[in-house]
């Protein structure tokens, strides 16, 4: 069990330019969920999967925002013309998929910062 | 809209003192909770879990916390902490209302030992 792996671990970018993160779950996990977790805070849900079906997207994913999990195995998040407000550690979890008792496993996060 | 308070934003204590972070929550329908803590530069792991059954659950690392459903609380303690606890610890809940598998975090407490 090699856990969720997020890459890159850390990325700098400048304001409108896109970036796009890469999230690889536990195998055989069927739900992947995506975070951002500001400077001191908690995390917030951004979106989750079942399988390659986006099921459920919060507010926070404004139209710049879209992710994707074509196969049902990894997931990418992508942020167009990003902006300040962007900067944050984005977390990506992943769980088995079989009911709600179940534990969300985390990644160690992409820390985005936009200058 | 359901929430997650954690009242202490910072708990300062000396090695080998007992702790207790503190978590209240807010919603209208049944939850289950739990506590993750998170360490520098790391993802978010899961310490304990309440789902139903008994009020107290033991954890990880020598943590339990006890379900208050009349007080909407859950807070976490540890009877002795050592140097190794140091970290941030978030309090969540997945609400039980029309398959919503995602989590509400609080805004996290950073615990701090002192030698």
């Amino acid at each position: 069990d090699t856990g969720v792996s997020q890459n890159p671990r850390h990325k700098i970018t400048k304001r409108g330019q896109n970036v796009t993160f890469r999230c690889d779950p536990i195998s055989e996990h069927n739900r992947l969920y995506w975070y951002r977790q500001t400077l001191g805070q908690g995390p917030e849900f951004l979106t989750y999967f079942q399988n390659e079906a986006q099921l459920e997207k919060s507010r926070l994913l404004s139209d710049r925002f879209s992710a994707e999990r074509p196969k049902g195995s990894f997931s990418t998040l992508e942020i167009q013309r990003t902006e300040q407000g962007d900067s944050a550690m984005y977390l990506c979890a992943s769980s088995p998929g079989q009911g709600s008792r179940e534990t969300q496993y985390f990644g160690p996060g992409t820390r985005l910062l936009v200058l | 809209a359901q929430s997650v308070t954690q009242l202490d934003s910072q708990v300062p204590v000396f090695e080998e003192a007992p702790v207790e972070l503190r978590c209240n929550y807010s919603s209208s329908v049944s939850v289950y909770l739990f506590w993750y803590v998170q360490y520098p530069n790391q993802g978010l792991q899961l310490l304990l879990k309440y789902l139903s059954g008994s009020t107290l659950v033991k954890g990880i690392n020598g943590f339990e916390a006890e379900f208050n459903k009349s007080q909407t609380s859950f807070h976490l303690r540890k009877p002795s902490v050592h140097i190794s606890d140091t970290a941030e610890y978030f309090c969540a809940v997945r609400i039980l209302n029309q398959g919503a598998q995602k989590l509400v975090f609080g805004q996290g407490t950073r615990l701090t030992i002192n030698p």
